[in-house]
C-alpha cells in the first residue's frame, strides 16, 4: 500500500491564481480530511469527508472546496490564492467515519505551498 | 471555545535526559491522541488514550490520561536523538466528534 499520497510536494502561485492540491489513499478508508499548518498555530481542519458524496467544513474552510467522488480521492481547490495562503498542506485519512480517535489517523507527506 | 493547551512549547535536552510534555484540555475528552512530527516531515501517530488514569508504554515512551480525562502527558526516559521532534496531542471536538482539536505541540531538541 502506497498509504496517503499527496502532489504536488512543493507549488509557488500568484496571488489570484488557482490550483487543486491532490490526495489518495489506498486503503479504503472512509474519513478524509485536509490541514494547513502554520508556525505556531498546529494544525488546523480546513475540511472533511466521511465517505464519497459528503464533505463538511472545517475550522478554517474559507477559501477552500472541496469534493469527493470517489472513496480514494479528496482534492483541495484554492479559488483564488492569497498570501494568507501560504502553507503547508496535509490530507489525512482513517478507516472508519465514526468519532475522532476511534481509529488512526495516516497523514500524507504534504504540500508546501507558497502564495505571492 | 474549546482550547487544547500543550505545555512547554520548547525544550531542549542533552541526550540521555528525560523530557516531559503536557496536555491540557479546556473541556472533557472521549479520548486523546499523541503524533510526533520531524523536521519536515508529516504527523504519525503514536498512541489513543480512551480511559481514566490509564497509562501506556512504548519502549522508552510513557503516556497518561488524567482521571478527569482533561489533561495527558508523554514522557520519554533517556531520550537520544531519533526524539527530536515536535510532539502534539489531539482530542475530538466537543458537538461534533468527527473534529479532531489539536495543541500547538511541543518541540523536542536533543544534544548529542
Amino acid at each position: 500500500n502506497a498509504g496517503v499520497t499527496q502532489t504536488p510536494k512543493f507549488q509557488v502561485l500568484k496571488t489570484g491564481q488557482s490550483m487543486t492540491l491532490q490526495c489518495a489513499q489506498d486503503m479504503n478508508h472512509e474519513y478524509m480530511s485536509w490541514y494547513r499548518q502554520d508556525p505556531g498555530m498546529g494544525l488546523r481542519l480546513i475540511h472533511y469527508s466521511v465517505g464519497a458524496g459528503i464533505t463538511d467544513q472545517g475550522e478554517v474552510p474559507n477559501g477552500y472546496n472541496v469534493s469527493r467522488s470517489t472513496t480514494e480521492d479528496f482534492p483541495l481547490r484554492l479559488l483564488s490564492a492569497a498570501p494568507s495562503q501560504t502553507s503547508v498542506y496535509f490530507c489525512a485519512s482513517r478507516r472508519t467515519s465514526g468519532g475522532a480517535g476511534t481509529d488512526t489517523q495516516y497523514f500524507g507527506p504534504g504540500t508546501r505551498l507558497t502564495v505571492l | 471555545g474549546q482550547q487544547v493547551m500543550q505545555i512547554p512549547q520548547y525544550q531542549h535536552v542533552q541526550e540521555g535526559e528525560d523530557f516531559t510534555t503536557y496536555c491540557n484540555s479546556s473541556t472533557t475528552l472521549s479520548n486523546i491522541q499523541w503524533y510526533k512530527q520531524r523536521p519536515g516531515g508529516h504527523p504519525v501517530f503514536l498512541i489513543q488514550l480512551v480511559k481514566s488514569g490509564e497509562v501506556k508504554k512504548q519502549k522508552r515512551l510513557t503516556f497518561q490520561f488524567g482521571e478527569a480525562k482533561k489533561n495527558s502527558s508523554l514522557h520519554i526516559t533517556a531520550t537520544q536523538t531519533t526524539d527530536v521532534g515536535t510532539y502534539f496531542c489531539a482530542g475530538p471536538r466537543a458537538g461534533n466528534n468527527r473534529k479532531l482539536i489539536w495543541g500547538l505541540g511541543t518541540s523536542l531538541a536533543v544534544n548529542p
